[in-house]
């Protein structure tokens, strides 16, 4: 079992609609939880940063962390073709080496 | 200005040759990373280095030597070249372990 899981997709969705994306875990040291949106062809770029359980909220972007089910989620509210990417979770425990574990990443195509 | 750049962007080569890819952030931070992305775009870490001193160094074959000349500078090495090397690296840098990773536009490696 991957400590990081999630959906590959692809997902299509209609531009204006809510997109949730996913990934579940399963080591309960994981404390600092990411998300990065990579476009074809370039490198990932930092959306959202979370430390511990909760909820974050950037613009159209907002972060669910839950530890207790070991699931964290992005949702994007109003989704525009330029969201159009691969969504990637991250985690990691912290500490000395901070090594950052990732999900497969998600395929999203937002259709106008 | 370019955070984190990587040179060169594409590189195609034969199975057997010695290639270097080099990386150069320029955002003043203290710890740098090397990681792969293979085909079904799968981000795992390689190496890491803080302050030039190696920190992470996951299970990856002697024939892949990071070097680290200054902060500002962590460059890859890697003989005798198979095709499973084949995929597209990254480079990252963060303030220190402990904060969060930026990445560099990758470098595409094919093996012939």
């Amino acid at each position: 079992q991957k400590e990081v899981e999630q959906d590959p997709g692809p997902l299509s969705v209609p531009e204006g609609a809510i997109v949730s994306l996913n990934c579940t875990y399963s080591n309960s040291a994981f404390q600092y939880f990411m998300w990065y949106r990579q476009y074809s062809r370039k490198g990932p770029e930092l959306l959202m940063y979370t430390y511990s359980s909760g909820n974050k909220e950037d613009g159209r972007f907002t972060a669910q962390v839950d530890k207790s089910s070991k699931y964290i989620s992005l949702f994007i509210r109003d989704s525009q073709p330029s969201d159009s990417a691969t969504y990637l979770c991250a985690m990691s425990a912290g500490g000395a080496t901070n090594k950052l574990i990732f999900g497969t990443g998600t395929l999203l195509a937002v259709q106008p | 200005d370019t955070a984190v750049s990587q040179t060169p962007k594409y590189l195609v080569t034969q199975m057997g040759n010695d290639k270097s890819i080099k990386c150069e952030q320029n955002l003043g931070h203290d710890t740098m990373y090397w990681y792969k992305q293979d085909s079904k775009k799968f981000l795992k870490i390689m190496f890491s280095y803080n302050n030039k001193e190696l920190i992470i160094n996951e299970t990856v074959p002697n024939r892949f030597s990071p070097k680290s000349p200054d902060k500002a500078h962590l460059n890859l090495h890697i003989n005798s070249l198979e095709l499973g090397d084949s995929a597209v690296y990254f480079c990252a840098s963060s303030q220190s372990f402990s904060d969060t990773q930026y990445f560099g536009p990758g470098t595409r490696l094919t093996v012939l």
